[in-house]
């Protein structure tokens, strides 16, 4: 297992354009998360799965965002009608239901984006 | 829900000397528990240490250690022997024991001088 991967490392996309970043978290982790992180602050919460489902969302998450996590595997997250103030580093992480008090997240190494 | 603060945006030490970074945060629990993230230049977030708040004992881990102040809601870092691999952004996330989602502070960023 070679640990939390997303796709792509980074994104050009013009204001108004869709866009759909992936997840792959460590296979034996149910729980999996997204975060986004603007230059030079922290990473901020926007939704977590448990499986297949989605079990919080924040309210950073605006209709135009959408998570999926179909088979409890692998997580998507769609930003339709990207505006310039979407650009950030989106974050996945993922843990084990058990491990994750004692173990914390794994975290990918995130997707760049950048609306122009 | 809880807020995280760290006051400290940037810090620098000299090679082998000893930092410290501060913490502080707001919660309602009574069981929860408080991780260190460390965050270098274009990599992924590692987890450093972290402190379950019904233990007394500071947690060590190697050169990382902490000072936990539960009824201050303190929890600060201190890197002993500071090496130039250390230079990275450190985020403070609690996360109460029931749950399972962490809220991260702004971070600090440390520069180590060689």
């Amino acid at each position: 297992d070679t640990g939390v991967s997303q796709d792509p490392r980074h994104k050009i996309t013009k204001r108004g354009q869709n866009v759909t970043f992936r997840c792959d978290p460590i296979s034996e982790h149910n729980r999996l998360y997204w975060y986004r992180q603007t230059l030079g602050q922290g990473p901020e919460f926007l939704t977590y799965f448990q499986n297949e489902a989605q079990l919080e969302k924040s309210r950073l998450l605006s209709d135009r965002f959408s998570a999926e996590r179909p088979k409890g595997s692998f997580s998507t997250l769609e930003i339709q009608r990207t505006e310039q103030g979407d650009s950030a580093m989106y974050l996945c992480a993922s843990s084990s239901g058990t491990g994750m008090i004692r173990y914390g997240y794994t975290f990918g190494s995130g997707t760049r984006l950048t609306v122009v | 829900a809880q807020t995280v603060t760290q006051s400290q945006p940037e810090m620098s030490v000299q090679e082998a000397e000893t930092v410290t970074l501060s913490c502080t945060y707001d919660t309602s629990e009574s069981d929860y528990y408080l991780f260190w993230y460390k965050q270098p230049p274009s990599r992924q977030m590692i987890l450093v240490i972290r402190q379950e708040a019904y233990k007394q004992q500071n947690a060590t881990e190697n050169r990382f250690s902490v000072n936990f102040q539960k009824a201050a809601k303190s929890f600060s870092l201190k890197i002993s022997d500071s090496q130039l691999g250390d230079a990275a952004m450190y985020f403070c996330a609690p996360v109460k024991a029931a749950g399972n989602k962490l809220t991260f502070g702004g971070g600090t960023r440390v520069l180590v001088k060689p």
